[in-house]
């Protein structure tokens, strides 16, 4: 089984502050993602890698920054922390070159910021 | 990249057939399908995932007409724990940086006794 973990269930953290989001996969997996959920906004992407050092933007990069330095674990990065950055955050991982192409998700870590 | 739109919201009753419908007008020649499902307080679990014609696993059907711009996912018989967020996706899989997926809004499905 596939397991992606989170390293919070919830945190709260203050404005200006960096935060730090981590993601472990155990399944050897080339592509992660990570996504916030927002009320009546559905999942939006931040930021995906497709391979270890490797990361591209999603929909909704500013403010954030990713860090892949092995494959297994995926880094969100709040440099400045804002209110507006107060969502749940999910991670994801997937398999890259073989069908169906399922995005495994961990628990999600709800941030809030004061 | 395609988008997709499905109902905000479905009711039911336990014991029913559910085909939540999602229409996808600019699918991709080699775009799939996927569903997936999203309890409160969980990540999304994927479903099931289709290219064309009928898709079956243990838990629900996917239909995808000959012309890919719609998709209807059917779920049997369903019980109080099937209610929950649906979502319909299309994108492409295998593919390295251009590769990704947009998850809607969702359908919110309520399944009552």
């Amino acid at each position: 089984d596939v397991k992606v973990t989170q390293s919070s269930r919830y945190l709260v953290k203050r404005t200006g502050e960096k935060v730090f989001l981590e993601c472990v996969q155990d399944m050897d997996h080339e592509n992660m993602f990570w996504y916030r959920q927002d009320p009546g906004l559905g999942l939006r992407l931040i930021y995906f890698s497709y391979d270890v050092k490797m990361k591209e933007k999603g929909d909704i990069p500013e403010g954030y920054s990713v860090s892949r330095e092995k494959k297994e674990r995926f880094s969100l990065i709040l440099e400045s922390a804002s209110t507006n950055q107060t969502s749940m955050y999910l991670c994801a991982s997937r398999l890259k070159t073989l069908p169906p192409y399922e995005q495994y998700f961990g628990p999600g870590t709800r941030l809030t910021v004061t | 990249l395609a988008k997709t739109t499905q109902p905000i919201s479905m009711d039911s009753y336990e014991g029913q057939e559910v085909n939540i419908t999602c229409s996808h007008n600019n699918i991709a020649t080699n775009d799939y399908i996927t569903w997936y499902q999203q309890f409160p307080s969980q990540g999304p679990r994927f479903i099931i995932q289709g290219y064309k014609t009928k898709v079956t696993n243990e838990v629900a059907s996917l239909f995808i007409p000959a012309d890919r711009k719609s998709s209807t996912l059917s779920l049997p018989r369903v019980s109080l724990s099937d209610t929950a967020v649906y979502y319909c996706l299309v994108g492409v899989g295998g593919m390295d940086s251009s590769y990704k997926l947009i998850f809607g809004s969702g359908t919110r499905l309520l399944v009552r006794p």
